[in-house]
Formats: structure tokens, sequence, C-alpha cells
């Protein structure tokens, strides 16, 4: 059974911080990662694509990779109240199928 | 360009009729998927189709669901015989799902959602 797994949360964050969210996969093949943001009521929003080792950088967001450890995160800096939503990992496996993670709760207080 | 579409936003029915939901990809997508989210809940997967067929359907909760896509391009997703269990937000998500090098391009793309609610 292939899983991704992530603390549901809630993650409570003050404004301006880093959050830190994590999400460990279980399938050693897979070569594709995502993260997406996930607001109350609507649909999710892919933020993040991850395919190497290291550190992905985009505006506020950092994704990082560790395959060996198969471990993903996503970092946001200067966290704002608006950053408050699910994160959702989503990891490709060797058949080109997204594993979902269920999901991290965000909450930046101000 | 347009992101995926689907139809209608909200659908409130009646417990035993049927229903179709529907999900326009956006335009070159070869791959488009349906999911389904309860409240508070994470995905669910129901059915992927890869250009008009579906090679993994299951997720699929029972035979009452069924779903087609034709031309490569709109699906359609049926509930027969709706329950009230079947109450939730039906998302469709599309993807270029090809690879090239090292990486896939399969970033999957939502589409608003279709919340049913099954009185």
């Amino acid at each position: 059974q292939k899983e991704v797994e992530q603390n549901s949360g809630p993650l409570s964050v003050p404004e301006g911080a880093i959050a830190s969210l994590n999400c460990t996969y279980s399938d050693r093949g897979s070569q594709s990662f995502f993260w997406y943001r996930q607001y109350s009521g609507k649909s999710p929003e892919l933020i993040m694509s991850i395919y190497s080792n290291g550190d992905k950088e985009d505006g506020r967001f950092t994704a990082q990779l560790n395959k060996a450890s198969q471990y993903v995160s996503l970092l946001i800096r200067d966290s704002q109240p608006s950053d408050s939503a699910t994160y959702l990992c989503a990891v490709e496996d060797s058949n080109y199928q997204l594993i979902w993670g269920a999901g991290t709760k965000l909450i930046i207080k101000p | 360009g347009a992101g995926v579409s689907q139809s209608p936003s909200n659908k409130v029915t009646e417990k035993g009729k049927d229903v179709e939901l529907r999900c326009d990809p956006i335009s070159g997508h070869t791959a488009l998927y349906w999911y389904r989210q309860s409240l508070g809940q994470g995905l669910e997967f129901l059915i992927y189709f890869q250009g008009n067929s579906a090679p993994d359907k299951s997720g699929l909760p029972s035979d009452r669901f069924s779903a087609e896509r034709t031309g490569g391009s709109v699906s359609t997703l049926t509930i027969q015989r709706t329950q009230q269990e079947d109450s939730a937000v039906y998302l469709c998500a599309s993807s270029l799902a090809r690879a090239s090098g090292f990486r896939s391009y399969n970033e999957q793309f939502f589409g608003p959602g279709t919340r049913l609610t099954v009185l």
C-alpha cells in the first residue's frame, strides 16, 4: 500500500514566522512531488512542484526534498494570515498516479 | 487560458434520484481525474481517464457510480439511485500526464467542484 503521511494539525504559527510542513512517503520509486493549498470551501491549488533532491524556492515558499529519507517539506517564510489553509502533499508513484496525503491544517495567528 | 470547469456548481437532489456531474478539462490535457471530498476529509480518488479510456476505476465506491469521457475532453460522472452518504464535493482535475527526461508533467489542476447534497 503506497502511503503519504502528513500531520493533520492544526499547526499554529504566529504571523511573520516560518511555517514548516512535512510529508513522508512510502514508495521509493517516486520521482515527482507536489504541494497544494486548499482554502476552506475551495478546491486544491498547486503551489509547488519538486523533482530533485534539495531546495526549490518560489517567493516565500521553499520546497525541500530528501529522497533517501523519503520526505518532502514546505517552508513558508514571513507567514501571513492569508496563508491559513490546509496544505496537501501529493507524491507521484511509478504508475504516474498521485498519492495524496490527508493534509495539514495551518493557522497563522495575527 | 481557461481552467478546468465543472457544472453544476451545486446540486440538491432527493434520495433515489440519478445525477450527472460534468467536467470540462484544460484544453490539451489528456488525463482527467475525479475525486470526492466529504466535509473536513481528504481527497478520495474515484476514477482516472487517459484519453477516453479509464485504466483505473478502482476508486468507484459502488456500481451506482459510473463515468465516461468522450472525444478526449468532457467527462460525465453519473450517480444512480443517490444515497445520503453520496453527499460531498465532487472534484475534477486534469493534467498533461506525460514524461520528459527526469520529470513528468503530471501536475493536476482542479476545477471548482460540484457540491452534491442528497436529501
